[in-house]
């Protein structure tokens, strides 16, 4: 059974950097594609990106840039760092693997973007 | 494309059957995976493929596909049901994931 524990700051300020970390238990991140998903209040889900087995990431061209997705294979890990961050990116962050296939998620983390 | 368009609400009566629709040329080429999301709590998969399920998640939950279009159908709708429902596939590409907007299940 695949389990995903995430952690990080849940209050930042406007042009801080968001940092994340997932930690993947009962599996390895060898295999699968591993995902971050935010979901803004009261709004549906969004793709942030994912980072496959060979360490490849691909992101949504709609975060301009501002997004890095990184994995630690040693400690079985995965990351999202997402630099200026501003009020619109305030939303419950999720890891997920194998997003389309199996459906293992974290349990979300709250960030909240304000001055 | 990168777009899943979804029904914004929808609504069944208990015991009865809903589909719920999701359109995107993606869908063409690639199936739909389906989340369920209750308030307060992470999605959770619920069909992917050709018809598979996780464990656990009941045989009223089914999907189908014609052209552009997925659809998830609920034969017998439970109380439980009531939820807002996601699809989501790769684009076109094949680079990316795509999310549908969501569909507001409820069950009357």
């Amino acid at each position: 059974q695949v389990q995903l524990q995430q952690w990080g700051a849940g209050l930042l300020k406007p042009s801080e950097t968001l940092s994340l970390t997932c930690a993947v238990y009962g599996g390895s991140l060898s295999n699968y594609y591993w995902t971050w998903i935010r979901q803004p209040p009261g709004k549906g889900l969004e793709w942030i990106g994912e980072i496959n087995h060979s360490g490849s990431a691909t992101y949504n061209p709609s975060l301009k840039g501002r997004v890095t997705i990184s994995a630690d294979m040693s400690k079985n890990q995965f990351s999202l760092k997402l630099t200026s961050v501003a009020a619109a990116d305030t939303a419950v962050y999720y890891c997920a693997g194998a997003l389309l296939t199996g459906g293992h998620w974290g349990q979300g983390t709250q960030v909240t973007v304000s001055s | 494309s990168s777009e899943l368009t979804q029904d914004p609400v929808v609504s069944v009566a208990l015991g009865q059957t809903v589909r719920i629709t999701c359109q995107g040329d993606s869908l063409r080429n690639y199936y739909a995976t389906w989340y369920q999301q209750k308030p307060g709590q992470a999605p959770v998969l619920v069909i992917f493929g050709e018809n598979r399920r996780p464990s656990g998640i009941p045989d009223r939950f089914s999907v189908s596909s014609s052209g552009n279009t997925a659809s998830l159908t609920i034969t017998g709708a439970q109380a439980e049901d009531d939820a807002d429902y996601y699809c989501i596939s790769r684009d076109s590409s094949g680079d990316q994931v795509i999310f549908g907007g969501g569909t507001k299940l409820t069950v009357l």
